[in-house]
């Protein structure tokens, strides 16, 4: 069984539409986190949340706001979308915040037209 | 700036071949160095990971070799084989925190 579960595996958006990418991970795991992966861009960390709250914000824009309503679940919500946020979106996690193992889901690929 | 390199960016071995991947970092304060496999449409994999406080690790057929000195690192898979054809990124954090990931080596094993 899928240990941690992102979805929807594809999506496609329009410039200006606003996206949830959803995560659930059954791992027993106190942190979360999101990365992205595009074609310009090495794996590029975004988020790290532990029980909930947020650790770290390497994300420039306020467009990308997570969004934790359980300690298992950290949603990504994508607002005004643009072309460039087009990538593969995705959710890793940890024993705890400043455990060394992080863990990665199979992503979501988001196209933004 | 980028902090994690990799090289080579793509790397073609014959099966039954060792292949070497290498890595080099910048910053001093990272201690962690994971190497995530990667197939296409699936996320990053843990393969294996260091600590700078060791200069070798194996498991299985996977190899690191770690030089805190110079700041780099290598990957050896032994005995590769098709199967381990898929992309491979080093990776380097400080304190267990975000990971910092080089742009990838991507490994074909011919038959």
């Amino acid at each position: 069984d899928p240990k941690i579960i992102q979805k929807p595996k594809y999506l496609v958006a329009v410039t200006g539409s606003e996206k949830i990418l959803i995560c659930e991970q059954y791992l027993g795991h106190n942190a979360m986190y999101w990365y992205r992966q595009s074609a310009k861009k090495p794996l590029e960390f975004m988020f790290s949340y532990s029980y909930q709250k947020l650790m770290d914000n390497q994300t420039a824009s306020s467009r990308f706001q997570p969004q934790s309503s359980k300690k298992n679940h950290l949603d990504l919500q994508i607002t005004a979308l643009k072309p460039d946020d087009s990538a593969t979106y995705f959710c890793a996690s940890s024993q705890d915040w400043g455990s060394y193992e992080q863990y990665f889901g199979p992503g979501t690929r988001l196209t933004v037209l | 700036q980028q902090q994690v390199r990799q090289s080579p960016q793509s790397l073609t071995v014959w099966e039954g071949e060792t292949a070497i991947l290498n890595c080099s970092y910048e910053n001093s304060a990272f201690d962690y160095f994971p190497w995530y496999q990667q197939f296409p449409g699936e996320g990053p994999a843990l393969l294996i990971a260091i600590r700078s406080v060791s200069d070798k690790k194996e498991d299985g057929g996977f190899t690191i070799f770690f030089n805190k000195r110079e700041k780099n690192l290598s990957l050896h898979i032994k005995d590769s084989q098709p199967g381990d054809s898929a992309t491979y990124f080093c990776a380097a954090s400080g304190g267990g925190r975000a990971l910092i990931f080089g742009t990838g080596t991507t490994v074909s094993v011919s038959p």
